[in-house]
């Protein structure tokens, strides 16, 4: 089956970048999501269609996908920011999706 | 505004089964296609099925391919997860999606 692959954590200095990946065989051909979970919260997608940024997500939220590898940037971290993020993304034939196995992101 | 509000949760015994249902409002139901996602305690997020607008399509993951069917009455707007032989490892909180939208979730307890 299909799988997504991201690394189990990512940490950073409150105002420096963060950048989490996000590594799937389909990501050439289908757009990856980013989705946000804050501890005991349901997720709020921060990313869709590779770059694109829903109205109410902040302007530091960045995506990019180049080859296999989707990347969500987050530029001027904050302690606000901590939590886990998980990329989501389909199959080659559009039939299965996936959830990446989540990062976490502490910023401290 | 969007809102998805999932019920039909609880405690079931491993090898039950259990129905978790979805009300849709604020948008056309029968425009979307339609998922189900869930969490076990502790864990990451899991797709686990979705259907489309006239459910002329499906779609399951392997975990649960075979025991969980995926269906949806549009005149309600209502959209259904039955769910059988349900095992330990089902236990978890299930949400009801629409693109970015997320019902508040449905706990699924599965424990003798």
């Amino acid at each position: 089956s299909y799988e997504l692959t991201q690394p189990p954590s990512v940490s950073v200095s409150p105002g420096q970048t963060a950048r989490i990946t996000c590594s799937g065989d389909a990501l050439p051909i289908k757009f990856a999501y980013w989705y946000q979970q804050k501890s005991g919260q349901a997720p709020v997608l921060v990313i869709y269609d590779d770059n694109k940024r829903p109205s109410e997500i902040p302007e530091k939220f960045s995506g990019s996908s180049s080859g296999t590898m989707a990347t969500l940037t987050i530029s001027g971290a904050q302690v606000e920011d901590e939590g886990d993020y998980y990329c989501y993304s389909t199959d080659g034939n559009g039939d299965q999706w996936v959830f990446g196995g989540g990062t976490k992101l502490t910023v401290l | 505004q969007v809102q998805l509000v999932e019920s039909g949760g609880g405690l079931v015994k491993p090898g039950g089964s259990l129905r978790l249902s979805c009300e849709g409002s604020g948008f056309t139901f029968t425009d979307y296609y339609m998922s189900w996602i869930r969490q076990a305690p502790g864990k990451g997020l899991e797709w686990l099925s979705y259907i489309s607008n006239s459910s002329h399509h499906r779609s399951y993951a392997d975990s649960v391919k075979g025991r969980f069917t995926i269906s949806r009455d549009n005149a309600k707007k209502l959209l259904f997860l039955d769910m059988n032989n349900l095992r330990v490892e089902d236990t978890a909180v299930y949400y009801c999606t629409l693109g970015s939208y997320w019902g508040q979730g449905a706990l699924v307890t599965v424990s003798s």
